[in-house]
């Protein structure tokens, strides 16, 4: 299953609500997690089976989407939240596949 | 607090091989789906091989398929990732990260990774 994030880069101001969109070549159901990733740090889970909040992370992260087409949304840029963002599938247990990642950038 | 600590990483000539390990603490380690995901440099996630809690089941990716093996020694809390027939392109730092499973839709996702070990194959 291959996995294509738009855009590849993102150029955005705090306080803006920022889209992330993730793409399966087939369907995925809800078998898709957001990560955010800082420059020298692993990654970070964010959203787990496409739309729930993983423990910890603030509200303004939401994820939404089934079967192909997927969203994670910023409500309003914090500047902590310039980073890379990866989706991820895992509806094969097993075999995962990342998105290409978006990487969000200060305007 | 689940902590996972790779080491192993190191500089490897093409053709040749590495063992990589993940030490972990915190978790019920025979029962957690183990995963190695790599990085290269300025480049984003490459998921390599997932073994799941009892060693039974094994997966790949295809760029390492034939090449390298995933194994786990759950009396010592480790996972472990056997590297051969290296080639340059498998320059990356690699994660090793736990399967967290959500039993609402039945999926799973990396909660936990630890920092990476870095892997140079370079003449």
């Amino acid at each position: 299953i291959q996995m294509t994030q738009s855009p590849s880069s993102l150029s955005a101001s705090v306080g803006d609500r920022v889209t992330i969109t993730c793409r399966a070549s087939q369907s995925v159901a809800t078998h898709l997690n957001w990560y955010q990733q800082k420059p020298g740090k692993a990654p970070v889970v964010l959203i787990y089976a496409a739309s729930s909040l993983q423990s910890g992370v603030p509200s303004r992260f939401s994820g939404s989407g089934s079967g192909t087409d997927f969203t994670l949304t910023i409500s309003s840029l914090q500047p902590e939240d310039f980073a890379t963002y990866y989706c991820q599938q895992s509806y094969y247990t097993l075999q995962n596949t990342f998105g290409q990642g978006t990487k969000l950038e200060m305007k | 607090e689940v902590q996972l600590l790779e080491s192993g990483g190191g500089l490897a000539r093409p053709g040749g091989s590495l063992r990589l390990s993940c030490a972990a603490s915190g978790l019920t380690f025979s029962g957690a789906v183990m995963s190695w995901v790599r990085q290269a440099p300025g480049k984003g996630l490459e998921w390599v091989s997932t073994l799941t809690g009892n060693g039974g089941s094994e997966t790949y990716g295809d760029s390492v398929k034939g090449r390298f093996a995933v194994s786990r020694d759950n009396s010592k809390n480790t996972l472990y990732l056997q590297m051969n027939s290296l080639r340059a392109e498998d320059t990356a730092i690699y994660y090793c990260a736990r399967a967290d499973y959500y039993h609402g839709s039945g999926s799973y996702y990396f909660d936990s990774w630890g920092q990476g070990t870095l892997v140079t194959v370079s003449s």
